[in-house]
């Protein structure tokens, strides 16, 4: 059974905090994805990884990095929390790019007081 | 780059009753169509996806449709039953690697 994890359900953390949030596959998956999920506007992709050190931008990288050190791990960094980024976080991994099935994690609702 | 629009945003539907929630991308090399079903307080599965070279796509009860020279392609869910209770979205992906999702459609179905 193929499985994403991350790090945390629920996170609350104050503004200017830097924050990690982190995802890891059990798939052997090459490609890994973040989104942040808001009611009305969908799944919006953060950043995208297809190898280990390799990072690409997605629609709304500003106010996040990601570090993918190790096939299995890719992590999603807030450098400053700000109320703004208040939101359900969504890891998926895939086999191969965006044409392929995305497994997703469970989420984390982050929120910066 | 890639615009994908989702109708209706929200749908309320009898127990038994069909369910179609409608997608339009703006992309025409866009090739790959997946919904996806996304229940309360879980994560978003993959229940069936298209490519651009196939008109219709069905299994059990639910089958997606592609008109490429409209661009749009819509989930159909036939016999709906209180389990089908969610949030889908559609989602366009084209050569480039460009994917969007829709918005969404929370469907309620009453029993």
């Amino acid at each position: 059974d193929v499985k994403v994890t991350q790090s945390s359900r629920y996170l609350v953390k104050r503004t200017g905090e830097k924050v990690f949030l982190e995802c890891v596959q059990d798939m052997d998956h090459e490609n890994m994805f973040w989104y942040r999920q808001d009611p009305g506007l969908g799944l919006r992709l953060i950043y995208f990884s297809y190898d280990v050190k390799m990072k690409e931008k997605g629609d709304i990288p500003e106010g996040y990095s990601v570090s993918r050190e190790k096939k299995e791990r890719f992590s999603l960094i807030l450098e400053s929390a700000s109320t703004n980024q208040t939101s359900m976080y969504l890891c998926a991994s895939s086999l191969q790019g965006f044409s392929y099935e995305q497994y997703f994690g469970p989420g984390t609702r982050l929120t910066v007081t | 780059g890639e615009n994908v629009e989702q109708h209706p945003s929200t749908l309320s539907v009898q127990e038994g009753d069909s369910a179609v929630i409608k997608c339009t991308y703006s992309d025409s090399a866009s090739n790959y169509f997946p919904w996806y079903k996304q229940e309360l307080g879980k994560r978003p599965q993959l229940i069936i996806d298209i490519r651009s070279n196939v008109g219709e796509k069905k299994d059990q009860r639910i089958a997606v449709t592609l008109n490429k020279t409209a661009k749009h392609f819509s989930l159909h869910i036939t016999e709906t039953q209180p389990e089908d209770s969610a949030v889908y979205f559609c989602a366009a992906t084209d050569n480039n690697n460009d994917m969007r999702f829709g918005a969404g459609t929370r469907l309620t179905v009453k029993p």
